[in-house]
């Protein structure tokens, strides 16, 4: 099983709809999860961190399910300048402390007129 | 906003030759991060760095590659002797701190072509 796995998409969807995406990692003891979006051949920008109790922030929402392993993000109302890739990236830190940091492949999202 | 810089943009090398990646991370930021994205894939953890110290590696980050904080603002990230396959964008990033719930903040990248 992959350390952390996404879908990869594309997700097409229409202006002002709903979409979802899941991410599953599989290490237990990974500690932190965030969401990242990629823009071609641009560096990640963070979207947001995901808590346990999940977190929304405007349109997007993060939700983490620590006992099945999984992440999700729920954009509403999806505009076009959502368009780009969603990284899903976890961190399972290491044994002196510090991040350890891996990143899914991404999912692409693309917003249609 | 504060951000993470990177220069050059864009690097094109031969072969077997050096090149110096640099990188400015956010001024009070102490972790720092090297990672790399081969085109059409995923972004690959390299190296962390704190302390001037590296505080963690990949398997990617063989003995052709080396990092220095060489003065109190620049991170600079060396390929000693590059091959091929070292055609990569090349992100650094910084966080706050080390704790696994401090975010990384990541530069516009560097790509490198090699010949």
């Amino acid at each position: 099983r992959k350390e952390v796995e996404q879908d990869p998409g594309p997700f097409n969807v229409p202006e002002g709809a709903t979409v979802a995406f899941n991410c599953t990692y599989s290490n237990s003891a990974s500690q932190s999860f965030f969401w990242y979006r990629q823009d071609c051949r641009k560096e990640p920008k963070l979207l947001m961190s995901v808590y346990s109790s999940g977190n929304e922030d405007g349109r997007f929402t993060a939700q983490l399910n620590r006992a099945s392993q999984y992440i999700s993000l729920l954009i509403r109302d999806s505009k076009l300048s959502d368009s780009a890739t969603y990284l899903c990236v976890v961190n399972i830190g290491n044994s002196g402390g510090y991040q350890k940091v891996t990143f899914g492949t991404g999912t692409k999202l693309q917003v249609i007129p | 906003e504060p951000e993470v810089t990177q220069t050059p943009s864009h690097q094109v090398t031969q072969m077997g030759q050096e090149v110096i990646l640099r990188c400015v991370p956010i001024s009070n930021h102490l972790y720092f991060y090297w990672y790399r994205q081969i085109l059409g894939q995923k972004v690959e953890f390299l190296v962390s760095f704190y302390n001037n110290e590296i505080s963690e590696k990949s398997e990617i980050f063989d003995d052709q590659f080396s990092v220095e904080r060489p003065d109190g603002s620049n991170f600079t990230l060396k390929i000693r002797s590059t091959k091929l396959e070292d055609s990569a964008m090349y992100f650094c990033a910084s966080s706050r701190g080390q704790s696994s719930y401090n975010e990384q903040f990541f530069g516009p990248g560097t790509r490198l072509t090699v010949l």
